[in-house]
């Protein structure tokens, strides 16, 4: 198993602002991936972080308002860019080898007002 | 595409009641199955997994079985706790290798609430 932290674990921010959430597994991990929960909604990936590359968007998201990073097999990170009250949602990062068992960070709870 | 459907919610049962959650879903490859838990103000953990067909995946008392036949993985607990509430989330995962591998396709999620 791999055991997965993040920060923040929340925050609240201004609209038209950005914030960077960080995920840290601790041992490597070939796929990391970025998910999004809106209040009371089921989760919705963002996008898969490739490691020294470009990370790869799902439909409806794009890399001027998620860009992404991922400089290794442990670490990743999220930017929400420009933020607006619609950004509010809890933001999860997962990771795991291949399509065996994703394991879940705590999430990020943010709040955009 | 792939797609994950779960009993509409939520669900509310006395402690020691039988719990079942339905799950379908619709994949063009093989997938593995998953069922997730949060906890109140928690992110998501596994609760059980099957990667094949007829595997039964289990943990803390829950149960559920690749059902390729019906494409189903229903989730069952034969008494449940008042710790047992919270939302679960079924999943699957494509192992087909190509630009989904590894991703995880949700459920829309379920709310149980156990009260004493």
């Amino acid at each position: 198993s791999a055991v997965i932290s993040q920060k923040p674990s929340r925050d609240i921010c201004q609209r038209g602002t950005s914030l960077t959430i960080q995920c840290q597994v601790d041992s490597q991990v070939t796929m990391m991936f970025w998910y999004r929960q809106q209040p009371g909604q089921s989760l919705t990936l963002i996008a898969t972080a490739n490691q020294g590359s470009e990370a790869t968007y799902e439909s409806g998201f794009v890399i001027d308002k998620f860009p992404i990073s991922r400089p290794n097999l442990t670490f990743s990170t999220l930017t929400v860019s420009n933020m607006s009250p619609e950004d509010s949602s809890i933001y999860l990062c997962s990771g795991g080898q291949g399509a065996e068992t994703q394991y879940f960070g705590p999430g990020t709870r943010l709040l955009v007002l | 595409g792939d797609s994950v459907t779960q009993m509409e919610g939520p669900v509310t049962l006395s402690e020691e009641a039988f719990l079942t959650i339905n799950c379908t879903y619709t994949a063009t490859g093989y997938p593995s199955l998953f069922w997730y838990v949060q906890y109140p103000g928690e992110g998501l953990q596994l609760l059980l997994k099957a990667t094949k067909a007829d595997d039964k995946g289990s943990n803390k008392g829950f149960e559920a079985t690749y059902r390729k036949e019906t494409t189903s993985f229903h989730l069952e607990k034969g008494s449940v706790q008042v710790s047992d509430s919270a939302v679960y989330f079924c999943a699957l995962s494509d192992q087909g290798g190509g630009t989904s591998y590894g991703k995880l396709t949700f459920g829309q999620g379920t709310i149980l609430t156990v009260h004493p």
